[in-house]
């Protein structure tokens, strides 16, 4: 059963730091290109981050090119969101999600439960 | 990026009877287009990529078509359970990806 768990949400204040990290699980992680989402309080899902399998590419959404890094470590099946500079606008659910396919592009066919990130003084 | 934009934003359909959701991109994607649902507290749920190719485990009634910027998602007759939140998306391997603002199907 594939598996994505998120951690390292909180509460940080507005020019601050915070790394996320996302476990997988139940599948060959070194295959799937990875994904975080993001979507606040009662808005629509934003994609933010992409990065191929081996890490060798990545891309990032226009508001948050320059301030955020999308990452893995394949030896520890982990993903991670380096966040840096944060803004009150980036205060949201994170969710990690994983390509529905190995052969790229491929949409995201799972995604984890989520972690809350909360920017505020 | 490639900006999607979903009509109408809410739709209000009776039990049984067929939605249909549209999704317009600023630029062709080709069929590199997907279709979500979301329900409250859940994460989101693949039904549809490849523009027209049900995911695993999506009911029939779920059906997508279209192809360059123009896109339709149909629920042929609405259960209970497809009351929710849709999405489409973009993807490919080069541009930033980006999802419509969702329509929300309701109860009339």
């Amino acid at each position: 059963e594939v598996q994505l768990v998120e951690s390292g949400g909180g509460l940080v204040q507005p020019g601050g730091s915070l790394r996320l990290s996302c476990a997988a699980s139940g599948f060959t992680f070194s295959n799937y290109w990875m994904h975080w989402v993001r979507q606040a309080p009662g808005k629509g899902l934003v994609w933010v981050s992409r990065i191929n399998s081996d890490g060798s590419s990545t891309s990032h959404a226009d508001s948050v090119r320059g301030r955020f890094t999308i990452s893995r470590d394949n030896a520890k099946n982990t993903l991670y969101l380096q966040m840096n500079s944060v803004r009150a606008e980036d205060t949201a659910v994170y969710y990690c999600a994983r390509a529905d396919a190995v052969v790229a592009p491929a949409a995201i066919g799972y995604w984890g439960q989520g972690t809350l990130v909360t920017v505020s003084s | 990026e490639i900006v999607m934009t979903q009509s109408p934003a809410t739709l209000s359909v009776s039990p049984g009877e067929r939605a249909t959701l549209s999704c317009r991109a600023s630029q062709s994607v080709t069929n590199n287009l997907a279709w979500y649902q979301q329900k409250p507290g859940q994460a989101p749920r693949l039904l549809i990529y490849g523009a027209s190719t049900r995911a695993t485990g999506i009911p029939a009634r779920f059906s997508g078509s279209g192809s360059g910027t123009e896109f339709t998602l149909t629920i042929s007759s609405l259960q209970s359970e497809d009351f929710a939140l849709y999405y489409c998306q973009h993807y490919d391997n080069w541009l930033a990806w980006t999802f419509g603002q969702g329509t929300k199907v309701e109860i009339k």
